[in-house]
């Protein structure tokens, strides 16, 4: 079946340093991809997609690149913000509405 | 436009019991998936209803139910409650079913955090 496996947490990093959180998929056929955030207290807000390869999903200076060669979505921003700190979950979607999550990465970003 | 909301917010049941969690999805969205996260397991799909009809259904025990509404509103079900039941459950909207050549967005509510003691 479809897996998704990303780094472990936490990703300890101080403030307007380089994020990079790994994240390697399992599927058939052409999944779509995701980034999801969530702070603490709150549900999953999506954080950007893309639907097939090699597309580049951005948001708020987070991008990731879809590598259909290496399977993998990793998800990288320049220079990480205190208020970025959170879970970020890789995620991905073939057919009809059933997401497929890795285990979540927390990140916490130190002043 | 509202969001995907969720009632109650927090509950606390004891084992054996019953607990029914309810989720309105977004105004015209006709899709509600569910979800448990629990710090072992992550996230995991229990099920999604398109339509009124169950669509697709994840790896859990027939303890877990669901229904949905002609008004698109959605509730799960579970029955004799066990320790390991307690979790934080996730609602999701979306206007239609991703297939393989189109893909529709979910929307995510702030979850239902069940204990059970």
């Amino acid at each position: 079946g479809d897996s998704v496996t990303q780094m472990e947490g936490p990703v300890t990093l101080s403030e307007e340093a380089f994020l990079t959180i790994n994240c390697t998929y399992t599927a058939t056929g052409y999944p779509s991809l995701f980034w999801y955030v969530q702070y603490p207290g709150e549900g999953l807000q999506l954080l950007l997609k893309a639907t097939k390869a090699d597309d580049k999903g951005s948001n708020k200076g987070f991008e990731a690149t879809y590598r259909k060669e290496t399977t993998s979505f990793h998800l990288e921003k320049g220079s990480v913000q205190v208020s970025d700190s959170a879970v970020y979950f890789c995620a991905l979607i073939r057919a009809g509405n059933m997401l497929t999550f890795g285990g979540g990465t927390r990140l916490m970003v130190k002043p | 436009k509202a969001g995907v909301t969720q009632t109650p917010r927090y509950l606390i049941k004891t084992r054996g019991q019953q607990v029914t969690l309810s989720c309105s999805p977004i105004s015209g969205h006709r899709s509600v998936s569910w979800y448990q996260q629990t710090p072992g397991q992550g996230l995991q799909f229990l099920f999604e209803y398109f339509s009124e009809t169950q669509r697709n259904k994840g790896n859990f025990p027939g303890r877990f139910s669901g229904r949905q509404f002609s008004n698109s509103r959605s509730e799960m079900n579970v029955s004799t409650l066990e320790l390991g039941d307690s979790a934080l459950y996730l609602c999701a909207s979306s206007l239609a079913r991703t297939s393989e050549s189109s893909y529709n967005e979910q929307f995510f509510g702030p979850g239902t955090r069940l204990t059970v003691l």
